[in-house]
C-alpha cells in the first residue's frame, strides 16, 4: 500500500488565484481529513469527511473547499488564494470515524505571493 | 484555539538521557495520542492512551495521562540522536467525533 499521497510537494502560487491540493489513500479508510500547520500554531483541521458524500467544516475552514465523490480522494481547493493560506497542507485518513489513530501523508509546501 | 499546549517549545539533551515533554488540555477527552514528525515530513502516530488509563508504555516511550489535571506527559528514555524531531500530543474531545486537536509541539534536539 501507497498509504496516503499528496500531490504536488510544493506549489507557488499568487494572489487570486485557484488549485486543487491532491489527497489519496489506498487503505479503503473512511474518514479522511485535512490540516494546515504554521509556525507556533500547531496543526489546525480545515475540513474533513467521514465518509464518501459527507464533508464538513474543522476548525479554520474559509477560504477552502471540499469534496468527496469517492472513498480514495479528498482533494482540498482554494478558490482565489490569499498569502494568509501560505502553510504546509496535511492530509490524513483512518479506517473510520471511530478510529482512533490517523495516518498522515508527506504534506504540501504552499506559498502565496 | 488550541486544545493542547505543550511544554516546554523545545529541549535540547544529550544521547543517553530521557526526554519529557508535557501536554495540557482544556476539554473532557476520549483519548490522547502523541505523534512524530522529523523534519520536512509528514507525522507518524507514536503512541495513544486513552480517558481510562493512567499509564502507558511502548518500547522506550512512556506516556502518562492525569484527567484530573488534564495534563498527559511523554517520556522517552534513554534517548538517541534518531529521536531528534518534533513532538505533538493531540488530543479527541469527547463531543468531536474522529476530530483531533493538535498542540503546537515540542522540538527534541538529541545530541549525539
Amino acid at each position: 500500500n501507497a498509504g496516503v499521497t499528496q500531490t504536488p510537494k510544493f506549489q507557488v502560487l499568487k494572489t487570486g488565484q485557484s488549485m486543487t491540493l491532491q489527497c489519496a489513500q489506498d487503505m479503503n479508510h473512511e474518514y479522511m481529513s485535512w490540516y494546515r500547520q504554521d509556525p507556533g500554531m500547531g496543526l489546525r483541521l480545515i475540513h474533513y469527511s467521514v465518509g464518501a458524500g459527507i464533508t464538513d467544516q474543522g476548525e479554520v475552514p474559509n477560504g477552502y473547499n471540499v469534496s468527496r465523490s469517492t472513498t480514495e480522494d479528498f482533494p482540498l481547493r482554494l478558490l482565489s488564494a490569499a498569502p494568509s493560506q501560505t502553510s504546509v497542507y496535511f492530509c490524513a485518513s483512518s479506517p473510520s470515524a471511530g478510529t482512533d489513530t490517523q495516518y498522515f501523508g508527506p504534506g504540501t509546501r504552499l506559498t502565496v505571493l | 484555539s488550541q486544545q493542547g499546549e505543550e511544554d516546554p517549545q523545545a529541549l535540547s539533551i544529550q544521547e543517553g538521557e530521557n526526554a519529557t515533554m508535557n501536554c495540557s488540555y482544556k476539554t473532557s477527552i476520549n483519548n490522547l495520542q502523541w505523534y512524530r514528525q522529523n523534519s520536512g515530513r509528514g507525522l507518524v502516530h507514536l503512541i495513544l492512551i486513552r480517558s481510562n488509563e493512567r499509564e502507558k508504555h511502548s518500547g522506550r516511550l512512556r506516556v502518562t495521562l492525569d484527567t484530573s489535571k488534564k495534563s498527559s506527559s511523554l517520556l522517552i528514555t534513554a534517548s538517541r540522536a534518531a529521536d531528534t524531531a518534533s513532538y505533538f500530543c493531540a488530543t479527541k474531545e469527547e463531543t468531536s467525533g474522529s476530530r483531533l486537536t493538535f498542540g503546537e509541539g515540542t522540538q527534541l534536539t538529541v545530541n549525539p
